[in-house]
């Protein structure tokens, strides 16, 4: 079973700063299958890319991914005050198990 | 465009059972497939399992075998998800989501609003 780990745990910068987000999975995964989310206290989660570099509809062109094999980015380019939240990459292939990373929380500094 | 609308809040003793409601609309419920998330109070986001919208045919996380159902109303193009034995860590945030899916991607969107079971005596 892949295990997607996350870093930093948190990771506190300022608006206008560029924000960037790890996720590693404990072996090689397809590129096709990462997704990432952005959930914010009380909401459901919100998908923001997948495939792991290809925008969902209506997501800002500051974010994007990119990566491959065990080692995949996210990055948010110019922080926006409603960016502040929690991120989450997603195994999600064929088949199970739909792993999650433990997240990243993105704080204001 | 697909939505899903989850059932509310329900509060449940030690030992009880739960259910929740998934009803889907914009979509043909029968081209769905459910999967269930849950969310323990600060925590990360499980994967439960899913459910198909079209055979009823479901996959359990090893975790949750057991102790969950999935079922579905295709009539109601709503799916449910049952949760038996409840225990003080069953108190989370339980979502559902469509998996999309074509020949190249996939991708949990979109997603319930979340349904909040609090278990206690």
């Amino acid at each position: 079973e892949i295990v997607l780990t996350q870093s930093p745990g948190t990771l506190s910068l300022s608006p206008g700063e560029r924000a960037t987000l790890s996720c590693r999975a404990s072996q090689s995964m397809t590129t096709n299958y990462l997704a990432w989310y952005q959930q914010k206290p009380g909401q459901a989660p919100r998908l923001l890319l997948y495939g792991a570099s290809n925008r969902a509809p209506g997501i800002p062109d500051r974010f994007s991914g990119s990566g491959s094999g065990t080692d995949f980015t996210l990055t948010i380019s110019r922080l926006e005050p409603e960016d502040f939240a929690v991120y989450y990459c997603h195994r999600c292939g064929n088949s199970p198990p739909y792993t999650f990373g433990p997240g990243t929380r993105l704080e204001i500094k | 465009q697909v939505r899903l609308v989850q059932s509310g809040a329900e509060v449940k003793s030690p030992g009880a059972s739960v259910k929740i409601s998934c009803k889907a609309s914009g979509y043909n419920f029968k081209n769905l497939v459910i999967h269930w998330v849950r969310q323990a109070p600060g925590q990360g986001l499980e994967w439960m399992g899913w459910i198909n919208g079209d055979n009823g045919n479901t996959k359990y996380s090893e975790k949750f075998q057991g102790r969950v159902i999935f079922t579905r109303d295709t009539s109601a193009s709503t799916a449910y998800m049952e949760v038996y034995s409840l225990r003080s860590e069953g108190t989370a945030v339980y979502y559902c989501a469509r998996r999309y899916s074509n020949y190249l991607y996939n991708w949990f969107d979109p997603w319930g609003q979340g349904t909040l079971v609090t278990v206690s005596s």
